[in-house]
């Protein structure tokens, strides 16, 4: 069963630091791109950060660019958002989500975390 | 950079069909992914590719996309289908995924 399980969330202040993660079990990580996606108290999502399977293509909403950075760990089955810099707006539940194709990142999004909640707040 | 449209609500009656748009300019050209939200629940991909089902949503969910327009169908529509729906395109342009504002479906 695939299973991304997101941690790491918390209440930091505004430009403070975070390092989320993503354990991913039941399929063979190392061949899948991955996403980051957020989604801030009563509103829609918001894709983050785009990575593929080797790490070698990455992407980023202009909202986090600079400030945001994705990476992945394959033989630990990891995947990470290290963000710094936050501000008030960066607020909301993250969700890493696989992509349904291994061979493409111009793909649907078929498996997703539950989420975990970052606060930026003073 | 690319925009997608999204109605606010629909609502429909039980065992009707419900109807939900998503617009952008050309948007026939691209593939279309669509999204079900329950409330406090993580999304759920149930059409990709404009028209494809994932294994295990009901036949009762069905996409189309055509000119300035992809829809999502949910024909019988049943009181567990009311949610949050959300469509969702890869604009090339920018490199960038787009997300639908999302369309809240009432199950009167």
């Amino acid at each position: 069963e695939v299973q991304l399980v997101e941690s790491g969330g918390g209440l930091v202040k505004p430009g403070g630091s975070l390092r989320l993660s993503c354990a991913a079990s039941g399929f063979m990580f190392s061949s899948y791109n991955m996403n980051w996606v957020r989604q801030a108290p009563g509103k829609g999502l918001e894709w983050v950060s785009s990575i593929s399977s080797s790490s070698s293509y990455i992407y980023f909403a202009d909202s986090v660019k600079g400030r945001f950075t994705i990476s992945r760990d394959n033989a630990k089955n990891l995947l990470f958002l290290q963000m710094n810099s936050l501000r008030a707006e960066d607020t909301a539940v993250y969700y890493c989500a696989r992509f349904l194709s291994r061979t493409t990142m111009v793909s649907s999004f078929d498996y997703w975390g539950q989420g975990t909640l970052v606060t930026v707040s003073s | 950079s690319y925009v997608v449209t999204q109605p606010p609500s629909v609502s429909v009656a039980p065992g009707q069909t419900a109807r939900i748009t998503c617009g952008g300019n050309n948007i026939g050209s691209k593939s279309v992914h669509w999204y079900q939200q329950k409330s406090g629940q993580a999304p759920v991909l149930v059409v990709y590719d404009d028209s494809d089902r994932p294994s295990g949503i009901p036949e009762r969910f069905s996409g189309s996309n055509s000119g300035n327009t992809a829809t999502l169908t949910i024909n019988r529509v049943e009181a567990g289908d009311e949610a949050d729906y959300y469509c969702q395109v890869w604009d090339s342009s920018s490199e960038h995924w787009v997300f639908g504002g999302g369309t809240k479906l009432t199950v009167l």
